[in-house]
């Protein structure tokens, strides 16, 4: 099945980067885009950017725009997202989620599991 | 803040129907997409383009749109749906979500 599997919880101090990996596998990896999209304890969804698997083009988010990178390896069907210069207001659940596309409707499904990631010093 | 609108908190007696409403200017030009999420769930899909459903998501779910406002409508509601429901849409600048709204299975 339509699976993605995301890594592993992490805990960064101020300042720090952090890389949240996406392993995807049930389907072509290079024929979707992946998005990312991140959740503050007891806040409502942010999306923080796009890339599509196959060209590796991308669109971020304006308020992340600098501090965000998104990659992906297409030998092993895994995206991957980074954040720089983690902050406080970082702390959150990160989520990867496959974009699929229809006649003037777009969606995201399906999603990982989550990584939360912890910004504390 | 989003540029799409949600009423924060919504309530429901169980089995009656219920409508969650989604504003925005970026309604007008694409479908709107309908997340639910459960506590310490990721989001699931369960309304994408005209008025579609994903496999597993019950015929009680389905959406709508008119002008800049969409609805996502629940007919007959039943304890298993009390959670958190984002609208999603799209502009030129990316991905928009609304702020959510809980619903209370009463």
């Amino acid at each position: 099945q339509v699976q993605l599997v995301q890594s592993g919880a992490e805990v960064k101090k101020p300042g720090a980067s952090v890389k949240v990996s996406c392993k995807a596998s049930g389907y072509s990896f290079t024929s979707y885009g992946i998005s990312w999209v991140r959740q503050a304890p007891g806040q409502g969804l942010e999306w923080m950017g796009w890339i599509d698997c196959y060209s590796g083009n991308t669109n971020y988010a304006r308020r992340l725009q600098g501090r965000v990178t998104l990659t992906t390896d297409t030998s092993t069907g895994t995206a991957y997202m980074e954040l720089k210069n983690l902050r406080s207001d970082d702390t959150a659940v990160y989520y990867c989620a496959r974009e699929d596309v229809g006649s003037s409707s777009y969606w995201l499904d399906p999603w990982g599991q989550g990584t939360p990631v912890t910004v504390s010093s | 803040s989003s540029e799409l609108t949600q009423d924060p908190a919504v309530s429901v007696a169980l089995g009656q129907t219920v409508r969650i409403t989604c504003q925005g200017d970026s309604l007008r030009n694409y479908y709107t997409t309908w997340y639910q999420q459960k506590p310490g769930q990721a989001p699931a899909l369960v309304i994408y383009g005209e008025n579609n459903r994903p496999s597993g998501i019950p015929d009680r779910f389905s959406g709508s749109s008119s002008g800049n406002t969409a609805s996502l409508t629940i007919t007959g509601a039943q304890a298993e749906d009390e959670a958190d429901y984002y609208c999603e849409s799209r502009d030129t600048r990316g991905v928009q979500f609304g702020g959510g709204t809980k619903l209370t299975v009463l």
